[in-house]
């Protein structure tokens, strides 16, 4: 059974810039959520995603937005972007939610310069 | 929202030695996880353990729900262990909140 797969693995943008990351869950998994990782914050809870529905954000700007397909397949982009949002991003898929286990992506690694 | 600490921050071990990890959370929760962030950024599931005892050979884990802590036991430490040890929980919210992870060497 293939993972948590996240494209791209890498990226480098300019500040201002806008970018869109991929995460496809575990086969059959409904719940997507995403998480930023930054040396300074630790690992931040950005949204999380069920049938197509967002159920939880977290305390970040309006300029992070996501959103989930019909296959469950997850989308999240960030618009202006700014030296501060250089980061890992993390992807967790989970069968359900009811409070089940999270299995997570290999991340992408965003830097804007 | 949920306050979770991880202790120590940091751990040296030299190999063959014996650790243990505590994360302490500060309300009751529904789900509980321990990972282990490996060196190119992947967060590995070691275990699910909202309550109880688990074990997966060298490692186990213990969650005492009632008293908000968890704990992570690694024996005969190699140095394949050394990386990142995060603690997540969940309340009923759909989210996880980490801790700041323990970061563990283990030493040859």
């Amino acid at each position: 059974k293939a993972g948590v797969t996240q494209t791209p693995r890498y990226l480098i943008k300019t500040r201002g810039q806008q970018v869109t990351l991929s995460c496809s869950p575990i086969s059959g998994h409904r719940s997507v959520s995403w998480y930023q990782q930054t040396p300074g914050q630790g690992l931040q809870f950005l949204f999380e995603y069920f049938s197509e529905t967002q159920r939880n954000k977290g305390n970040f700007p309006g300029r992070f937005s996501g959103r989930q397909f019909s296959n469950s397949r997850s989308e999240m982009n960030v618009s202006t972007l700014e030296l501060g949002d250089s980061a890992l991003y993390l992807c967790a898929s989970s069968p359900d939610r009811g409070f089940t286990e999270a299995f997570f992506g290999q991340g992408t690694r965003l830097t804007v310069v | 929202g949920i306050q979770v600490e991880q202790s120590p921050p940091d751990l040296i071990l030299q190999e063959g030695a014996n650790s243990t990890l505590r994360c302490n959370f500060s309300d009751s929760v529904n789900n509980l996880q321990w990972f282990h962030q490996n060196p190119w950024g992947q967060l590995i599931n070691l275990f699910y353990i909202p309550s109880g005892t688990k074990q997966n050979g060298r490692l186990s884990a213990t969650t005492v729900a009632t008293e908000r802590y968890s704990l992570l036991y690694i024996s005969s430490s190699q140095t394949t262990d050394s990386g990142v040890y995060f603690c997540a929980v969940e309340r009923d919210d759909y989210k996880l909140s980490f801790g700041a992870g323990t970061t563990v060497t283990v030493r040859a």
